[in-house]
């Protein structure tokens, strides 16, 4: 189980640019690192997702050291709407449903 | 679409009697999990389905919880004898994975808020 660990919380202004990182040092070969974005009574939503070195969509980049013990995730240019919490889940593909747990996530806070 | 829908929204119940939570995943998605969430805590797995096959109930915090996927697409979660630490919020997910991939992108639904008096 390759357990995560990240800020409880995080306070940031509208314009700037916000890194989480995930800390995952027992993280296994055939993990993947996925990132969900959770709104206050709402279910989690996907983010961003990968294996290593770099991934960038449209909401977000995803950067991954070559040892893959961690990862961050790259909010550029946040508004008060990125106000939430985001998790970091560790998990391999193709099973291991049980050992699947989101962790507390991280509590991003943007202010005016 | 439509995206994943739950209900009902919010339970209230008594303690020991029993509660059925619904999830109707997007159509045409194989995979659906169960999650739950206390207040202040992550989201703690409880079931998976995938397809017609056997569920990994592997999560499930005890025999008082159970669930159904009937036709391979609506779940049923039910809770026995409720307990007060079964307040919480129950989610639900699915994917399109034909595979159980966890890479896979889940949809979740609102959820359902219980809370046992």
């Amino acid at each position: 189980l390759a357990k995560t660990t990240q800020p409880i919380s995080m306070d940031s202004y509208e314009g700037q640019e916000v890194n989480i990182t995930c800390s995952h040092n027992n993280i296994a070969t055939n993990d993947y690192i996925t990132w969900y974005q959770q709104f206050p009574s709402q279910g989690p939503r996907f983010i961003i997702q990968g294996y290593k070195t770099k991934v960038t969509n449209e909401v977000a980049s995803l950067f991954i050291p070559a040892d893959r013990k961690s990862s961050t995730l790259s909010l550029p240019r946040v508004s008060l709407s990125d106000t939430a919490v985001y998790y970091c889940l560790v998990a391999p593909s193709g099973g291991g449903y049980s050992t699947l747990t989101f962790g507390k996530g991280t509590m991003l806070l943007v202010s005016p | 679409g439509a995206g994943v829908s739950q209900s009902p929204s919010n339970k209230v119940t008594e303690k020991g009697k029993d509660v059925e939570l619904r999830c109707d995943p997007i159509s045409g998605h194989t995979a659906l999990y169960w999650y739950r969430q206390s207040l202040g805590q992550g989201l703690e797995f409880l079931i998976y389905f995938q397809g017609n096959s056997a569920p990994d109930k592997s999560g499930l915090p005890s025999d008082r919880f159970s669930a159904e996927r009937t036709g391979g697409s609506v779940s049923t979660l039910t809770i026995q004898r409720t307990q007060q630490e079964d307040s919480a919020v129950y989610l639900c997910a699915s994917s399109l994975s034909r595979f159980g991939s966890v890479t896979d992108t889940q949809y979740f639904g609102p959820g359902t808020r219980l809370t046992v008096l």
